[in-house]
């Protein structure tokens, strides 16, 4: 079965600092990863994905995210966190060879302070 | 470009009347079609997914329904609501490679 843990419910960060939101997931075989962002009362907007080739994926408005299959995680991260990043950020799977199912995590909600 | 519509935005309906919600996709052909609810602001649940019309897979048996009666219509139903079908509900559109899925904008069911 495939599935997505986010460990944190919110993240707190400084304006101009660096931030990080955690992702693991469980999947057989190859994963396709994904980390979406949604504000309030919207749908999910699409950041980034991982499907093959370098672990360090770059996406929008300066997310990058690295993908680790030791420790089968993918975290999203930016070197610099803005007020505008505060939202709720959601990691999915997919299984490369299994379905079309996407799988996504809690999410955590993102809290940059001024 | 392709582009996702759901309708309606917003839902008040009394527990035990019926539900029709309804995404359409613009700009692709047979796409994959997803329901997806969201409860209390956070996790996502996939309900319903689609492949093509008329091929709907459930992941979770639910007081819900959902049908695919053209290639970019996807459907959510149910005869009689519960409470606890409150939430707010998500249709999503992804490419044959399965790659990526992109979301409407949702639509807030609230059973009163």
């Amino acid at each position: 079965a495939q599935s997505v843990a986010q460990p944190e419910d919110q993240v707190n960060v400084a304006e101009g600092n660096p931030l990080t939101v955690k992702c693991t997931y469980s999947v057989s075989g190859n994963p396709y990863l994904f980390w979406y962002v949604q504000y309030p009362n919207r749908g999910l907007q699409f950041l980034l994905k991982y499907i093959t080739g370098d672990n360090l994926v770059k996406g929008s408005y300066g997310f990058e995210a690295e993908f680790n299959k030791s420790q089968t995680s993918f975290h999203l991260k930016k070197p610099s966190a803005l007020v505008s990043d505060s939202a709720l950020y959601f990691c999915a799977v997919r299984a490369s060879n299994t379905g079309n199912q996407f799988y996504f995590g809690t999410g955590t909600s993102l809290t940059v302070i001024p | 470009s392709q582009t996702i519509h759901q309708w309606p935005a917003t839902l008040v309906q009394p527990v035990g009347s019926p539900l029709s919600l309804e995404c359409t996709v613009e700009g692709t052909s047979n796409p994959n079609l997803y329901w997806y609810r969201q409860a209390a602001g956070r996790g996502l649940q996939l309900l319903f997914y689609s492949v093509g019309i008329g091929q709907i897979s459930s992941e979770v048996p639910q007081n819900l329904s959902a049908s695919r009666p053209q290639d970019r219509q996807f459907i959510l139903s149910s005869k009689k609501l519960l409470l606890s079908d409150s939430g707010f509900y998500l249709c999503a559109w992804g490419g044959l490679l399965g790659n990526t899925i992109y979301f409407g904008e949702g639509s807030w069911l609230t059973v009163v």
